[in-house]
């Protein structure tokens, strides 16, 4: 059973660029598994922010950025605000129909 | 705008069934696959199943396979998840996501969110 692996936690100074890593148990991200992340604040539901590794949503900030760096997927966030304050998610392809989610990161900004 | 209403969920004894559904406005509903995803209390986000546009291609989480049952009405623009046999690991806040194409293989699997519905399961 394949895991996606995440930073249970990071923090950051206003400002500053975050970079977020998403990765798979069963060896190195590519393209082919349509890496996505997702935000989601307390009390909301999830806001999809990049799909298919590097494409922003709709009315996503291109503050927000998605790559593959080694290994894994990364999400970073240029000019951290203290808004950026939330959960982070990232979610996989990893066969036939199937989608696995990460484990999520909170992102403090302090 | 695109909306996605869920409803259904409650508060149900284990061993139990419950019928959730979604209801879709403002898009043409029959173009997208559609997804399930969870959240339990206080945890992170767990994908649960996927319907293609014309219902041909289905999936589901080993965690819920055999037990959940996903169905869409195009004509009705409402996609359901019907759960039987529910243990307590399955108390979650269900949400009903639109995907950004009509096959399951989408990159863009989860594209629009609705707000949730709360499925506990509980004696």
């Amino acid at each position: 059973q394949t895991v996606v692996t995440q930073e249970p936690s990071f923090s950051v100074s206003p400002g500053e660029t975050v970079t977020l890593t998403c990765g798979l148990s069963s060896g190195s991200v590519s393209p082919s598994y349509y890496p996505s992340w997702f935000r989601q604040t307390p009390g909301q539901a999830p806001r999809t922010l990049i799909y298919g590794t590097n494409t922003r949503s709709s009315g996503v900030p291109d503050r927000f950025s998605g790559s593959i760096v080694g290994s894994k997927a990364v999400l970073t966030i240029t000019g951290a605000q203290a808004d950026d304050e939330s959960d982070y998610y990232c979610a996989m392809y990893v066969g036939g129909v199937i989608r696995v989610f990460g484990g999520g990161t909170r992102l403090t900004v302090l | 705008e695109v909306q996605l209403v869920e409803s259904g969920g409650g508060l149900v004894e284990p061993g139990r069934s419950l019928r959730l559904s979604c209801a879709a406005s403002g898009l043409k509903f029959y173009d997208y696959a559609m997804h399930w995803v969870r959240q339990a209390p206080g945890k992170g986000l767990e994908w649960v199943s996927v319907i293609s546009w014309h219902s041909e291609i289905i999936g589901y989480a080993d965690s819920v396979k055999g037990r959940f049952t996903i169905s869409r009405d195009n004509a009705k623009n409402s996609l359901y998840l019907q759960m039987d046999s529910l243990r307590a690991d399955d108390t979650a806040l269900y949400y009903c996501v639109k995907s950004g194409g009509s096959s399951p293989l989408s990159e863009n699997a989860f594209d629009i969110w609705g707000q949730g519905t709360m499925v506990t399961v509980s004696s």
